[in-house]
């Protein structure tokens, strides 16, 4: 069955640099979550949009944006980053029609960020 | 206060045995209720929902008490492949909060 995919698996940055990481959900789900899981920590709610529109925002810095594109895949933009940007970012998708009804999320493999 | 509180463990059993891991949330309007499963480095991965009348799946039966927001998972006849990190998770408003994890060895 397919997955979540994100791209790439794998990305070095510098301090102060950009970064976009990309996530195609499962097919026939519409909605998607981005987390952030940290060294040692569990994964934290960064943002998630349902028919492409913002649907609910956690602790996303400013200097993070998101969106969800007119396929449904959603891309994470990450600008002037930092050392304590350097996590596993997870994409997660849902076929809920309504993503406050807490319906199950599938992740996708993350993308590793190290930002030296 | 973490808003989902689990044993960090770790837990450290031998093959065969019966482990039970507890949970604990403090919103009381959360929603649904999971446990996943993340391997090392990898990601977390759906092992099971967890329903009020209390649910099974093989050798996983996961129960949720909501009058006590105590959400446990009880993994019957161990096997060395259930060596992983265990998530309590909890949605509000959609959104998947989850505990620390409980780190769960299974020896030969």
């Amino acid at each position: 069955a397919a997955g979540v995919i994100q791209s790439p698996r794998h990305l070095i940055k510098e301090k102060r640099e950009t970064a976009t990481l990309k996530c195609y959900p499962i097919p026939r789900h519409d909605t998607v979550y981005w987390y952030q899981q940290g060294p040692g920590q569990d994964p934290q709610f960064l943002i998630s949009f349902y028919e492409k529109m913002q649907s609910d925002k956690g602790s996303i810095p400013d200097r993070f944006s998101a969106q969800q594109f007119s396929d449904y895949h959603s891309e994470l933009n990450m600008s002037s980053l930092e050392l304590g940007d350097s996590a596993l970012y997870f994409c997660a998708s849902s076929p809920g029609s309504d993503p406050s009804s807490g319906n199950e999320q599938f992740f996708g493999p993350g993308t590793r960020l190290t930002v030296l | 206060r973490k808003e989902v509180e689990q044993d960090p463990g770790p837990f450290n059993v031998p093959e065969g045995a019966t482990v039970a891991f507890n949970c604990t949330y403090s919103n009381s309007a959360s929603q649904s209720f999971f446990w996943y499963r993340q391997d090392c480095r990898k990601e977390p991965k759906l092992l099971m929902s967890v329903y009020s009348s209390g649910n099974e799946d093989g050798r996983f039966t996961a129960q949720l008490n909501r009058a006590s927001q105590y959400i446990s998972l009880l993994i019957r006849d161990s096997k060395l492949s259930d060596s992983a990190t265990y998530l309590c998770v909890v949605t509000y408003t959609g959104k998947l909060i989850f505990g620390q994890g409980t780190t769960l060895q299974v020896k030969p």
